[in-house]
């Protein structure tokens, strides 16, 4: 069965860096293109970007452009999301989704940014 | 960047009832790809619907999808108790893939 399994939670302080790490099983992991969402405390959710068969060097939300990078090893069927420079208003639950549309997810790595 | 506008922001009904969820986008969505999701307190999102009618694998079919160009409908045509849930839709043509901020459904 496909099952998309995260990297456990995060407490980082304004200015570092995380990578939260998403990995696949159950299917080709090269056939399908991964996508990350976020959702902060109580609010709704927010698309991140994505990373494509045709797409290897990702799309992002104009917010996230140069600060966050999402990345795949096909040795080892993972996923990465890069998120520099946190900020306070970064704090999230931070999903991966399989294909353009999420048929499958993650369960969600809460990402705290905190001084 | 396309908006989606959901609405309405909550929907209070009983079990049984019949649920209509709307969805806005802010420009036509000419490549039909319109998602919904059901999201559960403290779950990740579950695929319901994909290209505006299509349901996801093991969707019960009381779950519809509608539309087309820029206005989009979730019905749930008789809700079960474990339908109560908050609702959003997504377009995933354009970049960036916009969600709606969500409907609630909740227990009249």
């Amino acid at each position: 069965q496909v099952q998309l399994v995260q990297s456990g939670a995060e407490v980082k302080k304004p200015g570092a860096s995380v990578k939260v790490s998403c990995k696949a099983s159950g299917y080709t992991f090269t056939t399908y293109g991964i996508t990350w969402v976020r959702q902060a405390p109580g609010q709704g959710l927010e698309w991140v970007g994505w990373v494509g068969v045709y797409v290897p060097d990702g799309d992002y939300a104009e917010k996230f452009r140069g600060r966050v990078a999402v990345t795949t090893d096909t040795s080892t069927d993972t996923a990465y999301m890069e998120l520099k420079n946190l900020r306070s208003d970064d704090t999230a639950v931070y999903y991966c989704a399989r294909g353009s549309y999420g048929d499958f997810w993650g369960q969600g790595t809460l990402v705290t940014v905190s001084s | 960047e396309i908006v989606l506008t959901q609405s309405p922001g909550t929907l209070s009904l009983s079990p049984g009832e019949r649920a209509t969820l709307s969805c806005r986008a802010s420009q036509s969505l000419s490549s039909s790809q319109l998602a919904w999701y059901q999201q559960k307190p403290g779950q990740a999102p579950s695929l319901l619907i994909y290209d505006i009618s299509s349901r996801a694998t093991g969707i019960p079919d009381r779950f519809s999808g509608s539309g087309s160009g820029t206005d989009f409908t979730l019905t749930i045509s008789r809700l079960e108790p474990e339908d109560f849930a908050v609702y959003y839709c997504q377009q995933y043509g354009y970049i960036p893939r916009t969600f709606g901020q969500g409907t609630k459904v909740e227990i009249k």
